[in-house]
């Protein structure tokens, strides 16, 4: 196993345009991640899945993000109608199940948004 | 609430020099607790964690101990090197319901100067 993978490594998108992520766990971790981080600060948590269920959303997530698990394995992060504000590294992360269990990170996806 | 809160840096230090990054949190419950390390241009990568009380971390010369009494996870290494120079992050995993979801510090930037 690879670790987490996220694709693309970059994006430069126009403001208004959809965009999406993908990120690929490892492949026997029950949950997944997603985090934004900017420039100087730590991670801002975006949402997270066990199995398939997305079980809790940040209000920082408006509803121009959409995320989905299906099938419990890869997963997507829709962003529509992008905003300047948007330009970010988003990182996914999965883990096994379990106290303390540890948080694998993908290398992260940069978005801009010009 | 849970929160965690890291010294500020950035933190500059001449090569073989003693470190401490301080990392204090609140939580409710018994967290499991992680230092994350960003190299640059790098992913976040577990550095070092501890699950319950009194536990020490430790990891390439890291060390850090989970103190309940002070709500406390500091940092050490006792001599650092040029290949240190990174951001490190405090977290804490603490259960809320059936999730369970890591709650971060703002990050510490580290240099070290030969």
């Amino acid at each position: 196993d690879t670790g987490v993978s996220q694709d693309p490594r970059h994006k430069i998108t126009k403001r208004g345009q959809n965009v999406t992520f993908r990120c690929d766990p490892i492949s026997e971790h029950n949950r997944l991640y997603w985090y934004r981080q900017t420039l100087g600060q730590g991670p801002e948590f975006l949402t997270y899945f066990q199995n398939e269920a997305q079980l809790e959303k940040s209000r920082l997530l408006s509803d121009r993000f959409s995320a989905e698990r299906p099938k419990g394995s890869f997963s997507t992060l829709e962003i529509q109608r992008t905003e300047q504000g948007d330009s970010a590294m988003y990182l996914c992360a999965s883990s096994r199940m379990g106290e303390g269990a540890e948080a694998f990170f993908g290398q992260g996806t940069r978005l801009t948004v010009v | 609430g849970n929160s965690v809160t890291q010294m500020e840096g950035p933190v500059t230090l001449s090569e073989e020099a003693f470190l401490t990054i301080n990392c204090t949190y609140t939580a409710t419950g018994y967290p499991s607790l992680f230092w994350y390390v960003q190299y640059p241009g790098e992913g976040l990568q577990l550095l070092l964690k501890a699950t319950k009380a009194d536990d020490k971390g430790s990891n390439k010369g890291f060390e850090a101990t989970y103190r309940k009494e002070t709500t406390s996870f500091h940092l050490e290494k006792g001599s650092v090197q040029v290949s240190d120079s990174a951001v490190y992050f405090c977290a804490l995993s603490v259960r809320a319901g059936n999730n369970r979801k890591l709650i971060w510090g703002l990050g510490t930037s580290l240099a070290v100067n030969p």
